[in-house]
């Protein structure tokens, strides 16, 4: 079974320092792996998918994220956190035969201070 | 477009009661997805839709809920009867797959349905 784990509930970070959501995954075969974010009282929105290729995936709003296959990874980066980017994030994985089935991380607050 | 809209936003309802969400997905998309958040359990699919028709509820919890999609516009996924337990945010999202089957993955969400049931 496919599955994925967010080790923090929240991150801290100053405002222009970089940030790093941490993310690492277990499944069966090829992942298909992706980020979202959460705004308050919003639903979902997504940021960024690995499906194959290119392991540096470029993302909206800055974003990027790193796929490890070693470390079964796929951390969310940005190098200048800003204010503005104070959310919830989750981390997903698609299960490997069924194109619609999402498994969600639990996710992680980021705090992005002034 | 307006993006996928739900409704209503927040629900109050006593313990025994019918609850009824609603959710207009993005005109054009053929998926239609029903999940329920918890800070218990996160984010669980409950139930998805193609084309209207129902292809996997295995996350329905229990015979107290129910879905449906008459129409490519509108979908309601109802509670009945409601249970305390019951309690949480319910996202409805919705996906494309014209552009030839698998190659649009995003599911785009609306904002949810906040649900008490006390």
């Amino acid at each position: 079974a496919q599955s994925v784990a967010q080790p923090e509930d929240q991150v801290n970070v100053a405002e222009g320092n970089p940030l790093t959501v941490k993310c690492t995954y277990s499944v069966s075969g090829n992942p298909y792996l992706f980020w979202y974010v959460q705004y308050p009282n919003r639903g979902l929105q997504f940021l960024l998918k690995y499906i194959t290729g290119d392991n540096l995936v470029k993302g909206s709003y800055g974003f990027e994220a790193e796929f490890n296959k070693s470390q079964t990874s796929f951390h969310l980066k940005k190098p200048s956190a800003l204010v503005s980017d104070s959310a919830l994030y989750f981390c997903a994985v698609r299960e490997i035969y069924n194109f619609n089935k999402f498994y969600f991380g639990s996710g992680t607050k980021l705090n992005v201070k002034p | 477009d307006a993006g996928v809209i739900q409704s209503p936003r927040h629900e109050v309802t006593e313990m025994g009661q019918e609850v009824t969400l609603r959710c207009k997905p993005i005109s054009g998309h053929d998926y239609l997805f029903w999940y329920r958040q918890t800070m218990m359990r996160g984010l669980e699919l409950l139930i998805y839709f193609n084309n209207n028709v129902p292809i996997d509820d295995s996350g329905m919890p229990e015979d107290r809920f129910s879905a449906k999609m008459p129409n490519a516009s509108f979908s309601t996924l109802k509670i009945q009867p409601s249970e305390p337990r019951d309690s949480a945010v319910y996202f409805c999202a919705s996906r494309d797959t014209s552009g030839g089957y698998g190659l649009h993955y995003e599911q785009y969400f609306g904002p949810g349905t906040r649900l008490t049931v006390t």
